[in-house]
């Protein structure tokens, strides 16, 4: 498997424009994750889906993020508009059924978003 | 609500030391601890997993324990090369309803060759 697939890799857009993260889990994994992180917060979630529905979204900032899950295999984080703060890295990752064994989850590499 | 805290922020040591990672956490009801390491500018890569019913694991050069009644996890790295430098994070997945991970900010890790 080709691991958590995220695109693109940097986003550089300007204050007030829409942004459009995406992101493919690992085929078979039926939870999904969305992460950003900064340096003053760390690692924060924003929301998660299970078998394509979100169960927790008390992480995203505001109403200028929203998240969709059309299908197992993909995923959107959206902010419109952007604002300069929103300027951090932005990890999806995934996981099969918490459970049935251990519970690990896997990041993709991430995208990096600059609002200027 | 849990809390995980890593000290220090940041590590600098000569290659070839051994050294250790500490990371806290307040709520001692977890299922599950994972250490991940972050190279600049990369996603997270997972290092070791340990589940509540274990006391440590081991990969290579690589050892974590876990001691819950503590609230305490180390992650021990055997004779540190340049290559090791990164910054390592542990996360704890409490089991409770909520399937998200709870993270440490991390230690930043220099191995000075």
């Amino acid at each position: 498997d080709a691991g958590v697939i995220q695109s693109p890799r940097h986003e550089v857009t300007e204050m007030g424009q829409e942004v459009t993260l995406r992101c493919k889990p690992i085929s078979g994994h039926d939870y999904l994750f969305w992460y950003r992180q900064t340096m003053m917060r760390g690692l924060e979630l924003l929301i998660y889906f299970n078998n394509n529905v979100p169960i927790d979204d008390s992480g995203m900032p505001e109403d200028r993020f929203s998240a969709k899950m059309p299908n197992a295999s993909f995923s959107t984080l959206k902010i419109q508009p952007s604002e300069p703060r929103d300027s951090a890295v932005y990890f999806c990752a995934s996981s099969g059924p918490p459970g049935q064994g251990p519970y690990e989850q896997y990041f993709g590499p991430g995208t990096r978003l600059t609002v200027t | 609500k849990q809390e995980v805290t890593q000290i220090p922020a940041a590590l600098s040591v000569p290659e070839g030391e051994n050294l250790v990672l500490n990371c806290s956490f307040t709520d001692s009801a977890i299922y599950n601890l994972q250490w991940f390491r972050q190279d600049p500018g990369k996603g997270l890569t997972s290092l070791l997993l340990i589940q509540s019913s274990q006391r440590e694991q081991t990969s290579g050069r690589l050892n974590a324990s876990l001691d819950k009644s503590s609230g305490r996890s180390t992650l021990y790295i055997a004779a540190s090369q340049p290559g090791d430098s990164a910054t390592y994070l542990c996360a704890l997945y409490s089991g409770a309803g909520s399937y998200q991970l709870t993270f440490g900010k991390g230690t930043k890790l220099s191995v000075i060759p």
